[in-house]
């Protein structure tokens, strides 16, 4: 399920299944879309990226999907395992501004 | 370990005291970024530099807030007369910017408690 406000968005899913973290981003002149998985107490670990002028880029276990006309980013995971279960943010940039804005992220909880 | 590290891991101190984190880029890597995340948020940009000069601040960086990266190797960054408001984690990333490859990679960041 989800929970709004100060709370991050939640999604639990069942080990095995497969999972889709979305994520709505705010600038359209954005081109350079990237997935980080952040596990408590670490940093941000890149999992996959994407550029505009794609709409699907697959990785291992992982595919990222983009559309452009709606603003969206998504993040499928397959075949979950307990180690997938993070918060996991979606970060956006253009070319040549090099700062990247993350969204609110997403915590995954993998039920064994 | 050849990714980012960061120094210290954990520091708590005391309202009004001055404190300096460190951070060791991936060799050879040409920007380092230092970003701010804050409980249940997203990282925020503060600051980036292409090998010694800093390109760009943030508004976030106000002037208690340094940053320099002398040797265009490791990077420090200075609280000075920390407050509460800026307890929170300080995230380094560092990128190779040639090619068209602009993936930032973070370090494990610094936990800071201010009391």
């Amino acid at each position: 399920g989800e929970s709004v406000g100060l709370h991050l968005p939640t999604l639990s899913v069942q080990e095995g299944d497969n999972s889709i973290i979305n994520c709505a981003y705010s600038n359209s002149a954005s081109d350079y879309f990237i997935w980080y998985k952040q596990e408590s107490g670490k940093g941000p670990q890149f999992i996959i990226d994407i550029r505009s002028n794609m709409d699907k880029r697959q990785g291992q276990r992982v595919t990222v999907l983009l559309n452009k006309t709606v603003k969206h980013l998504s993040l499928q995971i397959a075949a979950t395992q307990p180690g997938d279960s993070a918060v996991y943010f979606c970060a956006e940039t253009d070319f040549g501004n090099e700062k990247l804005t993350f969204g609110t992220g997403t915590r995954l909880t993998i039920i064994p | 370990d050849t990714g980012v590290s960061q120094d210290p891991r954990h520091k708590i101190t005391k309202r009004g005291q001055n404190v300096t984190f460190r951070c060791d880029p991936i060799s050879e890597h040409n920007r380092l970024y230092w970003y701010r995340q804050t409980l249940g948020q997203g990282p925020e940009f503060l600051t980036y530099f292409q090998n010694e000069a800093q390109l760009e601040k943030s508004r976030l960086l106000s002037d208690r807030f340094s940053a320099e990266r002398p040797k265009g190797s490791f990077s420090t960054l200075e609280i000075q007369r920390t407050e509460q408001g800026d307890s929170a984690m300080y995230l380094c990333a560092s990128s190779l910017v040639t090619g068209g490859d602009e993936t930032q990679y973070f370090g494990p960041g610094t936990r800071l408690l201010v009391l």
